[in-house]
Parts: structure tokens; sequence; C-alpha cells
């Protein structure tokens, strides 16, 4: 069966401060990789997603960027946050055979 | 683009009552899904509905995808304490193909 493994639980980390939240997708081949936020109370706001290794698109202009350095693999980044980066980060994957699946998520304060 | 409005944005019931709430689209989706989110987890997958008319039920969850493609409906009977969460449906045209539209969510309290 599939599982999506991401990673920290939580994350406080200081204004200006690099980022680096990571996503791994197990038990299928060639997923789609998502990353969204969630602000406390409210929807889910897509950030970026990918269809294969090294191909990213963004959804918003922002302080963070997205990488795919494998098939499985997608990594959130920020080389210095601010303080609106605060948030709940899910990672999520779906494809062509199962419809979208989100992992546990990471809860950044930016302090 | 397209949205999804989700409605009630907010409940408030007692223990043992029934849930309905529903999503309507400005255009048509090929695939319905609704999903629970638990406070301080990330979203589980609860009910995909891939047909118009269909009509899917999961325990005491029962979700239909709307005959004209652009609404769904989800109910919750004889709620129980853990039903308390956020509820997101979310439409797709094409399958695995392409991100998902999410509705704004419902949020399910339970008063005691």
């Amino acid at each position: 069966s599939q599982t999506i493994h991401q990673w920290p639980a939580t994350l406080v980390q200081p204004v200006g401060s690099p980022l680096s939240l990571e996503c791994t997708v197990e038990g299928t081949s060639n997923p789609n990789l998502y990353w969204y936020r969630q602000a406390a109370g409210r929807g889910l706001q897509l950030l970026f997603y990918s269809v294969g290794i090294g191909q990213i698109s963004s959804e918003v202009p922002q302080n963070l960027s997205a990488s795919r350095p494998q098939d499985r693999q997608f990594i959130l980044s920020s080389k210095k946050l601010l303080l609106s980066d605060s948030g709940f980060y899910l990672c999520a994957w779906d494809n062509r055979n199962s419809p979208l699946h989100f992992g546990n998520g990471t809860r950044l304060t930016v302090t | 683009g397209q949205q999804l409005n989700q409605s009630p944005q907010s409940m408030f019931i007692q223990e043992g009552e029934d849930v309905s709430m529903n999503c309507t689209s400005s255009s048509i989706f090929n695939t319905w899904l609704w999903y629970k989110q638990d406070p301080g987890e990330g979203p589980v997958l609860l009910i995909a509905l891939y047909k118009a008319g269909e009509l899917t039920s999961n325990g005491r969850l029962t979700a239909q995808f709307g005959i004209t493609r652009k609404d769904s409906f989800l109910n919750i009977s004889a709620s129980i304490p853990s039903d308390v969460g956020i509820y997101f449906c979310a439409g797709q045209l094409d399958f695995g193909n392409e991100k998902l539209t999410f509705g704004t969510g419902t949020r399910l309290t339970i008063i005691p």
C-alpha cells in the first residue's frame, strides 16, 4: 500500500532563517506531488505541484520554493523565513490510479 | 478559475443528530472527493465519487455526485463525538491529471 511521510511534525524557526521540509511517498511510482498551506482555521491553499522529477509549478508568488530531486521526494524550502510564512504545511500525492492523499502536516511557527 | 462554494461554513449540532453539507461549482467536475480533517492532522479521504448520480456510503457517511456534475452532498447519520472536525469537498475534471479544486470547508462541532 502507498504511504506518505512528511517531516518534521512541528518546527519553530526565527525570522530570516532557512527552511527545508521534506516529503516522501512509498508504494507508488511517478506520483503527482503537491505542497499546500493552511492558515489557522482556514482552507487549503495550493503552493506548488509537480508532475515529475525537476518539474515544479508554482501557484502563488511567495518566499518559498519547491524541488523534486527524486521521483517520490518533494522538498519545500526558503532561504529566509518571514513571519507570514507561519502555518500548517501539507504534502500530498495522487496519480491516475489514486485520488489525492495527504501527509500528516508540518506546523511551522516563525518567531 | 473554478470555484467551489461549500456550505454551511460551520455547524453546531447535538450528538445523535444527522448532518448535511454540500458543495456547488460554477463548472462541471468528473470526480468529487470528500475529506475530513482532525485538529493538527492532514485531511483524510472519506469518499470518492466518479460518476454523475452516484451515491456512495462509508459507514454512517453517505455522499452523492450531483446529476448536473456541478454539486455534491455529504450526509452523516447519528453523529458521534469523533465526527468533530473540518470537512472539505474537492472536485477534479481530469482524474489524476490535474490539481483539485477545494471547497472552503465545513467545521462541525458537537454540543454536549
